[in-house]
């Protein structure tokens, strides 16, 4: 079945720097690559997505890549601010969702 | 339009006891799924649904036991809850792209 691995596991970034966190898959049939955001006590939150006929997305400042031969992809956070501080799960789809075991933001002002 | 609602919020269970978690859309979505979040971990699916009347294994589906009876409700069954499965559910329901979450369902077995 199909594997997420997400890293970094944790990540500490100075306000207005970037910041990048990547997944790799393992199902090549996998067609769609979400990205979620979740705070603390609260449900996960979808900030962008990307399907396999698309190699980026981007929306203001959150930008998804994906190398469909590598079997890899990325989120890009320019400019980030101390409300970016979250959990960030990436997630893959065949027939079901598999998520990744997410990234822990931390933005410091 | 509630989306997609979750009950019960929270419940304590023993060790040994059974219990129904209900998840519920009403945008008409084929697709409804249940995972399950351990403190600081990802989510894990542990049944789905690709629609009424039927249901699939997930990663972890050990211990838990699912109906599509119809297409608007998706339940999840502890048939006798362990404190391994003291947990936060979530429920969710796709199209199939563009996943709608629940707020969750906190659970803890003593």
């Amino acid at each position: 079945g199909e594997n997420v691995e997400q890293h970094p596991s944790t990540l500490s970034v100075q306000e207005g720097d970037s910041a990048v966190i990547k997944c790799t898959y393992s199902d090549s049939a996998s067609n769609y690559f979400p990205w979620y955001k979740q705070e603390l006590g609260k449900r996960p939150q979808l900030i962008i997505d990307i399907r396999s006929n698309v190699g980026e997305k981007k929306d203001q400042r959150i930008a998804v890549t994906l190398n469909k031969t590598a079997k890899h992809f990325s989120l890009h956070i320019t400019e980030t601010q101390p409300e970016d501080s979250a959990v960030y799960f990436c997630a893959a789809r065949t027939d079901k969702l598999i998520f990744g075991t997410g990234t822990r933001l931390q933005v410091f002002p | 339009n509630a989306g997609v609602t979750q009950t019960p919020k929270f419940r304590v269970l023993k060790t040994g006891q059974s219990m129904t978690l209900l998840c519920a859309q009403d945008m008409n979505h084929e697709y409804m799924y249940w995972y399950r979040q351990d403190p600081g971990m990802g989510l894990r699916l542990i049944h789905y649904s690709v629609g009424e009347g039927t249901t699939a294994k997930g990663e972890v589906p050990d211990g838990y036991n699912v109906s599509r009876l119809k297409k608007q409700n998706f339940l999840l069954g502890l048939e006798s809850a362990a404190p391994s499965q003291t947990s936060v559910y979530f429920c969710a329901s796709s199209h199939p792209y563009g996943y709608t979450f629940g707020s969750g369902t906190r659970l803890t077995v003593v």
